[in-house]
């Protein structure tokens, strides 16, 4: 079965503080792992990743994958209130994307 | 670029009634266009996919009289939801895909929440 299963599902922290976000997926058709932010309206893309232990960055974001152990992490340093959202993994495969449950991320000041 | 549209944003109707929403990719053509439903504070559930000029995919326990999907050009495709009731209430979002081999490339649209009383 097609599975996302995302950790932990919510996420309390101050501003200013680190967190990393889990995201593992069944093999089946992988083409790539993809992490998107979503506030209130529709998924914001944030990265695209198909290769093992490469990072990509983007500011304070950043995320790598294991493709052996079949799970990515996104972290995000000195968080902002403005990072508070959910955020959402994606396994892209058999033409499609399966969704994990989302992490809600709070930041609170 | 890649700009995805939806219309309605929100809409309210009563049970028994139908409701249209469309998808529309305001700048590029969009060969494959897909249709998610989520409930409050759930992920993203894909229902189905359409390719422009044929008929749409849907996943399993989808119901296809239900909700009817047309994709009969390269920039619109649209989602009917036939006989609303209220367990249909939800937000749908579409995204838009150029196709070939790039499903990773989906743009998404703002959504549409439904209400149905």
């Amino acid at each position: 079965e097609d599975k996302v299963v995302q950790s932990p599902l919510s996420l309390v922290v101050h501003e200013g503080d680190t967190v990393t976000l889990n995201c593992s997926y069944e093999v089946t058709n992988f083409r790539s792992l993809l992490w998107y932010k979503q506030e209130k309206k529709a998924p914001t893309f944030l990265f695209m990743l198909t290769s093992s232990g490469i990072e990509k960055k983007s500011g304070r974001l950043s995320s790598i994958l294991d493709k052996k152990e079949l799970f990515s992490i996104l972290n995000i340093t000195a968080t902002q209130t403005g990072d508070s959202a959910v955020y959402l993994c994606a396994r892209e495969g058999a033409q499609k994307l399966v969704f994990g449950q989302g992490t809600r991320l709070t930041i609170n000041p | 670029g890649a700009v995805v549209s939806q219309h309605p944003s929100w809409v309210i109707c009563k049970s028994g009634t139908s409701v249209k929403i469309e998808c529309r990719s305001l700048d590029f053509q969009a060969t494959t266009m897909f249709w998610y439903r989520q409930f409050p504070k759930q992920s993203l559930m894909l229902m189905a996919t359409s390719n422009e000029g044929s008929k749409a995919t849907y996943e399993q326990g989808v119901e296809k009289d239900k909700f009817l999907i047309n994709h009969a050009s390269l920039t619109l495709s649209t989602l009917t939801v036939t006989s609303a009731h209220p367990e249909d209430s939800s937000f749908y979002i579409c995204s838009a895909s150029r196709g070939g081999n790039s499903y990773n490339e989906q743009f998404f649209g703002p959504g549409t929440r439904l209400t149905v009383l």
